[in-house]
């Protein structure tokens, strides 16, 4: 199963509302979840079952999505939030998006 | 707090051999699936192989399956990757991860990896 996320790269300010989207080669129902990378940092689960927030994540952060389209939303951007979002298909044989970086 | 480490990196020939390891601490090791996840430079992230808990099951993805074989001790909460007929498109930055809950297939947890460079 492939992952495209759109768009590649993204500029955005502080404040900003932030959509990133996913799209499945097939449906897969909502075994979607959402990583945040920083450099230098291990990376962070935000979300999985597509729009579940993991433990411990800022509301800011949603998810929405079943099927093949899926899409991670930050309502209202954060310095901290400066990152690389990376979806994630969730079967036995799991794939990555290739990455989105918010500058 | 939940911990893993890896070890085992460094520079290999092309088709040579090379053994990670991942020593985990904090939590039940053994009631858990483990991933193996690698970056290459400048690329996304890739999911290389996970094994289930106990030991069982194993999956690798097609781009290393009969190469690397994965493996855990769970006397001494370590994970393994035994990478063998390495290329020089294995090199990356690998990294170990816990399996999520309730949802197994996510990672929660991450190390902060080891690099290995296949070159000659």
């Amino acid at each position: 199963i492939q992952l495209t996320q759109s768009p590649s790269s993204l500029s955005a300010s502080v404040g900003d509302r932030v959509i990133i989207s996913c799209r499945a080669s097939q449906g897969i129902n909502n075994h979607l979840a959402w990583y945040q990378l920083k450099p230098g940092k291990v990376p962070t689960l935000l979300i999985y079952g597509a729009s579940t927030l993991q433990s411990g994540v800022p509301s800011r952060f949603s998810g929405s999505g079943s099927g093949t389209d899926f899409t991670l939303t930050i309502s209202s951007l954060q310095p901290e939030d400066f990152a690389t979002y990376y979806c994630q298909q969730l079967n036995n044989y799991p794939s990555f998006g290739q990455g989105t970086k918010l500058e | 707090e939940l911990q893993l480490v890896e070890s085992g990196g460094g520079l290999v020939q092309p088709g040579g051999s090379l053994r990670l390891s991942c020593a985990a601490s904090g939590f039940t090791f053994n009631t858990y699936a483990m991933n193996w996840v690698r970056q290459a430079p400048g690329k996304g992230l890739e999911w290389v192989s996970r094994i289930s808990g106990n030991g069982g099951k194993t999956y690798y993805a097609d781009s290393v399956k009969g190469r690397f074989t994965i493996s855990r001790d769970n006397s001494k909460n370590t994970l393994f990757l035994q990478m063998n007929s390495l290329r020089a498109e294995d090199t990356a930055l690998y990294s170990c991860a816990k399996a999520g809950y309730p949802w197994e297939l996510t990672m929660d947890v991450w190390g902060q990896g080891t690099a290995v460079t296949v070159s000659s």
